[in-house]
């Protein structure tokens, strides 16, 4: 079954750009219409950030939107996630997730990577 | 914007039932989703489009939605329960989750 696992950078200057990966194992991703970036700060609750449609559209969270972009990039199966001008409020474990359909649920989940914004 | 509020917590005995629910403007007009999350784990999808379950999950678990309000029902609570639970529902193309409600299994 599909498997996504993110990876980056776990520690961010202030100001500096978050940059992240989500690999997709198991399943092409141009088989499933969309994927996302969900982050969690610690001990807090989820916040969606946007998604992506394996044909490059994307749909951002507008408190985030001027500060995100996510891409795709078929050849490698993979999607990935830039948050610029990032401050310790982006502090966070960042989630990679498939979206079933349009406007469905997230399953299956990445196990997670936490990012620090830290200098 | 859209907001979905849960109470932060709830606690029950094992083996009887709790409710958790998950409040919005009109979210019954939605398909609501219910996601799992254990200490250190990442969300796992409970149920979906209000009251389906996932293959995998048990059926002490079920889902109904209505007016303003979903409700995750846990029957016959294990103490393997005990986690945080998140409402999530799709208003304006932009995904909501609500706060999460820590459940404990006393």
């Amino acid at each position: 079954q599909v498997q996504l696992q993110e990876s980056g950078p776990g520690l961010v200057q202030p100001s500096g750009t978050l940059s992240l990966i989500c690999t997709v194992f198991g399943g092409s991703i141009t088989k499933s219409n969309w994927w996302s970036w969900v982050r969690q700060p610690p001990g807090k609750g989820l916040e969606w950030i946007g998604k992506i449609h394996h044909t490059g559209s994307t749909m951002y969270n507008s408190s985030l939107k001027s500060r995100v972009t996510i891409s795709v990039d078929k050849s490698k199966n993979q999607f990935s996630l830039k948050l610029t001008s990032v401050t310790a409020a982006d502090t966070a474990v960042y989630y990679c997730a498939r979206v079933s359909g349009d406007y469905g649920w997230f399953d299956p989940w990445g196990q997670g990577t936490l990012v620090t914004v830290s200098s | 914007s859209y907001e979905l509020t849960q109470p932060p917590s709830v606690s029950v005995s094992p083996g009887q039932t709790v409710s958790i629910t998950c409040s919005g403007d009109k979210l019954g007009d939605k398909y609501a989703y219910w996601y799992e999350q254990k200490p250190d784990q990442s969300p796992v999808l409970v149920i979906y489009e209000d009251n389906k379950r996932p293959s995998g999950i048990p059926e002490r678990f079920s889902g109904s939605n209505s007016g303003n309000t979903a409700t995750l029902t846990i029957s016959g609570t294990q103490p393997m329960d005990e986690a945080d639970y998140y409402c999530q529902a799709w208003d304006s193309s932009t995904a909501v989750f609500g706060g999460g409600t820590k459940l404990s299994v006393l």
